[in-house]
């Protein structure tokens, strides 16, 4: 299986926990974004590295919130001490650089219950 | 700010019917994507219009653009069940590189 691939797929923790998830974009993809979505809703745009450098975060993304990708490869999202208000899905997608539609390809997604 | 609304937010139809799902975005927009998903799913992308009076068709969907409308549709031949999804769409903004979404159409076809 080549696409994104996504972390544990879902994750049940007590208020006050923290947490993280881990994303593999597709092989070669040196483009990489989380975005968060509740029920209802479309995803919400938070973070996007291009190789190991994160260019762009979302007034989304708390102090309570951290992304890495250390090498260029894989990233993680880090949330400490959850709120109730932290439960959504978070979704990973990758795109290659320089190709002209840049498609953003989504991971399945992990699936966050904070109790 | 780039902002994306879509209407219907709900449709439920019959099979082979016809329909179309409107996107309208507030300000430039690099370019429109549409993608489907299914319940507890991720989301799979469907089309990407690139520019002015770009159409895209893929079996029983059209998708189009206008962006002196500032207006994306998204249209659908002779429904069926298989097509029941949420489609969105969302507009791209180049320099922060990030997708935004509309709230989704949630489409259900039935028999």
């Amino acid at each position: 299986d080549t696409g994104v691939s996504q972390d544990p797929r879902h994750k049940i923790t007590k208020r006050g926990q923290n947490v993280t998830f881990r994303c593999d974009p597709i092989s070669e993809h040196n483009r990489l974004y989380w975005y968060r979505q509740t029920l209802g809703q479309g995803p919400e745009f938070l973070t996007y590295f291009q190789n190991e450098a994160q260019l762009e975060k979302s007034r989304l993304l708390s102090d309570r919130f951290s992304a890495e990708r250390p090498k260029g490869s894989f990233s993680t999202l880090e949330i400490q001490r959850t709120e109730q208000g932290d439960s959504a899905m978070y979704l990973c997608a990758s795109s290659p650089r320089g190709s002209p539609q840049e498609t953003q390809y989504f991971g399945p997604g992990t699936r966050l219950l904070v109790l | 700010e780039l902002k994306v609304e879509q209407n219907p937010l709900f449709l439920s139809m019959q099979e082979g019917k016809n329909y179309t799902i409107y996107c309208n975005y507030s300000t430039t927009s690099d370019r429109l994507y549409w993608y489907r998903q299914d319940p507890g799913k991720s989301l799979e992308s469907l089309f990407v219009l690139l520019s002015n009076g770009a159409v895209k068709q893929e079996g029983r969907l059209m998708a189009s653009l206008d962006t002196k409308a500032r207006l994306s549709t998204l249209h659908i031949t002779a429904a069926v069940h298989d097509l029941s999804a949420t489609y969105f769409c969302a507009g791209f903004l180049q320099g922060a590189q990030k997708l935004v979404f509309g709230q989704g159409t949630r489409l259900t076809i039935n028999p």
